[in-house]
């Protein structure tokens, strides 16, 4: 039973577009959002996040947005530059990170950047 | 200052032999992961700490145990290895409430 989906696994986008990423959670009881990005070869680094008391967040080209009644977190990234293209995973979890519910990621989204 | 240091990088172990995949962090975090990366799984938890001395189980914990003596570092062991464990082993580290930092992983092949 997975309880964040990313369902698409992968999207392109031109230099200098939007990319927009989409993560849907399952657990009403998540609190705490987050976003990594992954090189290969590389372990994952954490990018953005937001809590369940905010509907959006932004950092530089990132923002994130929370749709807690849809149970959808979308990722923005604009403008997208070709150093964008990674593997972006979606994390969820219940009072932030407090160790006893650790995070749960969805499977990834592999977003290429064309120059 | 190293922050999530994993060793080794790469091991490839046959089937029922036995190995220790070493984590070590020093940012004086409490809480320290064991993630496994499959392709198209994402990234799966074996076993977790909330402090020295203290482990618990995740969402893939069956063929593994893990131990935590120190603070610094979080060890995950496999007693004896099969096919199925070939992975990308990812370690990771946080205060409560903070994002996870990650190391750079440990590709294990089990033929």
């Amino acid at each position: 039973d997975q309880q964040v989906k990313q369902n698409s696994p992968s999207l392109s986008v031109q230099e200098g577009r939007i990319s927009i990423l989409n993560c849907d959670y399952t657990n009403s009881m998540f609190d705490y959002f987050l976003w990594y990005k992954k090189y290969p070869a590389e372990g994952p680094t954490f990018l953005i996040s937001i809590s369940s008391i905010k509907d959006k967040n932004e950092d530089g080209r990132f923002t994130v947005f929370l749709n807690k009644s849809a149970k959808h977190l979308s990722l923005h990234i604009v403008p997208s530059q070709p150093g964008d293209s990674a593997v972006y995973f979606c994390a969820a979890s219940r009072f932030r990170n407090s160790g006893n519910t650790p995070l749960v990621f969805g499977k990834g989204t592999r977003l290429s950047v064309i120059a | 200052n190293a922050g999530v240091t994993q060793t080794p990088k790469f091991r490839v172990l046959k089937t029922g032999q036995s190995m220790t995949l070493l984590c070590a962090q020093d940012m004086n975090h409490e809480y320290m992961y064991w993630y496994r990366q499959d392709p198209g799984m994402g990234l799966r938890l074996i076993h977790y700490s909330v402090g020295e001395g203290t482990t618990a189980k995740g969402e893939v914990p069956d063929g593994y145990n893990v131990s935590r003596l120190k603070k610094q570092n979080f060890l995950l062991g496999l007693e004896s290895a099969a096919p199925s464990q070939t992975s990308v082993y990812f370690c990771a580290s946080s205060y409560p409430g903070s994002p996870l930092h990650f190391g750079n992983g440990t590709r294990l092949t089990v033929t």
